[in-house]
């Protein structure tokens, strides 16, 4: 089945740490976006690729890091700079439809210890 | 300008009853609103969405109703099942140039049974 495969689910850090958080999809989707998920915050935007080599910094960027060396994958690393980095990550990725749905992963729930 | 506005953070609706959910935006480029629905451990998925052309959409027991003039667009469930319950995100894009959407908070939902 076509979809977006976010992993670890779950994951658990010591202060200090960098950790990566997987994303492959295999809809043959250009577009792929990262999101943060806190309680009453909504969904904020952490990085965004439109094509393969190239990303640009959403929101919040900083104390994070990507890269995009293939199509259907867009990993994301949560540096030791990130001051509050427990939160769910979601990963997503666009149609080039007009509309641009965008179909997510199931998450990573990261928790700093 | 970029924001989009959702209330309310949360809502308890009896099965059988009437869910309505609103948001807000300011930023008149936008043109495309859509609604996701997001069960606890899960990425959002795409419910419902809706151009400016028109003032209404619905599918199924999902209607949304949009007031361009006041910015203004909102989600009603209509006899609403326990199945519903769920986190309900409002967002708005362009759909020229990039597809970087704006989020709203979110409204926790709870259907009693």
């Amino acid at each position: 089945d076509g979809g977006i495969t976010q992993s670890p689910k779950y994951l658990f850090r010591k202060e200090g740490q960098n950790v990566t958080l997987s994303c492959e999809q295999n809809l043959n989707h250009d577009a792929m976006y990262w999101y943060r998920q806190d309680p009453g915050q909504g969904l904020r935007l952490i990085y965004y690729s439109q094509i393969v080599n190239d990303f640009q910094k959403g929101d919040i960027a900083e104390g994070y890091s990507v890269s995009r060396e293939k199509k259907e994958s867009f990993p994301l690393t949560v540096t030791s700079a990130q001051k509050n980095p427990t939160a769910f990550y979601l990963c997503a990725s666009q149609t080039g439809t007009v509309t641009g749905e965008l179909f997510f992963g199931e998450g990573s729930r990261l928790t700093v210890l | 300008q970029q924001q989009v506005k959702q209330s309310p953070q949360s809502l308890i609706v009896q099965k059988g009853g009437i869910s309505i959910i609103n948001c807000a935006y300011e930023n008149t480029a936008f043109d495309y609103f859509p609604w996701y629905q997001q069960f606890p451990g899960k990425g959002p998925a795409l419910l419902i969405a809706i151009r400016p052309d028109v003032s209404e959409k619905k599918e199924g027991r999902f209607t949304i109703s949009f007031n361009k003039s006041a910015k203004q667009f909102s989600l009603h469930i209509m006899d609403s099942q326990p199945g519903d319950s769920a986190t309900y995100f409002c967002a708005a894009s362009t759909t020229s140039g990039t597809y970087k959407y704006i989020f709203g908070t979110g409204t926790r939902l709870k259907v009693l049974a």
